[in-house]
């Protein structure tokens, strides 16, 4: 299971810390990402983060602003947004990412999510 | 980017019927597709994945298939519950993962 926290009111250009904990065994193993979702609009994929934390990638729109870590021995993965805009305001989901592979190639898909945290920026 | 567009954008209906819904990807994925369904005030669930393959625990009515550019999902008979809005996801390359806008099927 996954448990979203740390959403919130705040203002243009501030800060918020997303926390993802997980429970139940081998969440090390696993891909973590976030996804995003306006109010009344479709699913933004947000940024992605690898099993060790090695590799972090990021839509083009949060690039600079969003920073992804993780911590494995903690069971938890963390969203740290810099420089919000009243665009970035959404419920945040987090999900797990499984994966297969078939003839040399990887398949991911988001099998777990948790339920969401709401992040609104506003003066 | 790889951009994906979902059609309809919406669709009226009735349980029983056989409805079918389509996603398209700018470039070819291969088969790095996924489907979801979210419920108003719900985390999104997934149904399927690798463009046909069913996620463990959804029912069988539910088929997809497509490779390439071109990709389906089937209801074959509508249940009450089968009324939401499913999302197509693409997921080729790690660096950048991209949804389709949706498709709300409705009563």
């Amino acid at each position: 299971q996954l448990v979203e926290s740390g959403g919130g009111l705040v203002q243009p250009g501030g800060s918020l810390r997303l926390s993802c904990r997980g429970s139940g065994s081998g969440f090390r193993n696993y891909w973590m990402t976030w996804v995003r979702q306006a109010p009344g609009k479709g699913l933004e994929w947000v940024a992605n983060i690898n099993h060790d934390g090695t590799e972090q990638n990021y839509v083009d729109s949060v690039k600079g602003r969003f920073s992804i870590s993780r911590d494995s021995a903690q069971s938890s993965m963390v969203l740290q947004m810099n420089s919000l805009r009243g665009e970035d305001t959404a419920i945040y989901f987090c999900a797990r990412v499984e994966w297969f592979r078939l003839l040399g190639s990887h398949y991911y898909y988001m099998d777990v999510w948790g339920k969401g945290t709401t992040v609104i920026v506003s003066s | 980017d790889i951009q994906m567009t979902q059609s309809p954008s919406s669709l009226s209906a009735s349980v029983g019927d056989r409805v079918t819904l389509t996603c398209r990807a700018s470039q070819s994925i291969m088969t790095s597709l996924n489907w979801y369904q979210q419920k108003p005030g719900e985390a999104p669930k997934l149904l399927m994945y690798g463009a046909s393959r069913l996620q463990t625990g959804v029912p069988s009515r539910f088929t997809a298939s497509g490779s390439g550019t071109e990709f389906s999902l089937t209801i074959s008979s509508l249940q009450l519950e089968d009324f939401a809005t499913y999302y197509c996801q693409q997921t080729l390359f790690t660096s950048t993962w991209t949804f389709g806008q949706g498709t709300r099927v409705e009563i």
